[in-house]
């Protein structure tokens, strides 16, 4: 069974701290990783995908890769209240197929 | 319209009816995804149609029965379901093209209710 983990939570972080979050995944196949925030009541949205090992950095969020390990993790930097949302990881199979696997997500706290 | 539209969004039906929930993209994408979100358990893939091919049917039992008649439309025919499958059904498309394989975009679901 192919799968993704993430720690459920809830992470709670200070207003204008580093949020950490991490995720593992047990398919060696997977080539490319996603994050989605959703909001409840709500519908995922796309904030990162990383295809390769590495840093990939757009604004306030940066998206961390190391395939040898298998473990993907999102850095929010200056975390604002309105981040506080459920983050879920999710990652491709490399096999030209389109099947994705989603993590239960972990639930992100921002204090005021 | 823009983006992943999906109709009705809340729907609450009976164990005998026959319902069929709607999904358009308005994002030119290749590929259209049926996934089911239930409290507390991760997103399950249910259906993939690329170019209007189903490509992924994820063991979904048969009273779920997918239909995509072109790239911008897809359809979730439902009959004879379980309470079990209260759920939201959320729509997602996708572009794989360089640089972006497997970004999908979502709709804002169907929240259904089986009683």
């Amino acid at each position: 069974q192919k799968e993704v983990e993430q720690n459920s939570g809830p992470l709670s972080v200070p207003e204008g701290a580093i949020a950490s979050l991490n995720c593992t995944y047990s398919d060696r196949g997977s080539q490319s990783f996603f994050w989605y925030r959703q909001y409840s009541g709500k519908s995922p949205e796309l904030i990162m995908s990383i295809y390769s090992n590495g840093d990939k950095e757009d604004g306030r969020f940066t998206a961390q890769l190391n395939k040898a390990s298998q473990y993907v993790s999102l850095l929010i930097r200056d975390s604002q209240p309105s981040d506080s949302a459920t983050y879920l990881c999710a990652a491709r199979s490399g096999t030209g197929g389109f099947k994705t696997i989603f993590g239960a997500g972990t639930r992100l706290f921002v204090k005021a | 319209e823009t983006g992943v539209t999906q109709t009705p969004r809340h729907l609450v039906m009976g164990m005998t009816n026959k319902k069929s929930l709607k999904c358009e993209q308005h994002l030119g994408h290749n590929a259209m995804y049926w996934y089911k979100q239930s409290a507390k358990k991760p997103l399950e893939l249910m259906f993939v149609y690329s170019l209007e091919e189903r490509v992924e049917n994820n063991s979904v039992p048969s009273r779920f029965s997918p239909e995509c008649p072109n790239s911008s439309h897809l359809f979730l025919h439902l009959h004879t379901l379980q309470p079990e499958d209260s759920a939201l059904y959320l729509c997602a498309s996708s572009q794989d093209s360089s640089g972006k394989v497997g970004e999908q975009y979502f709709g804002p679901g169907t929240r259904l209710t089986v009683t």
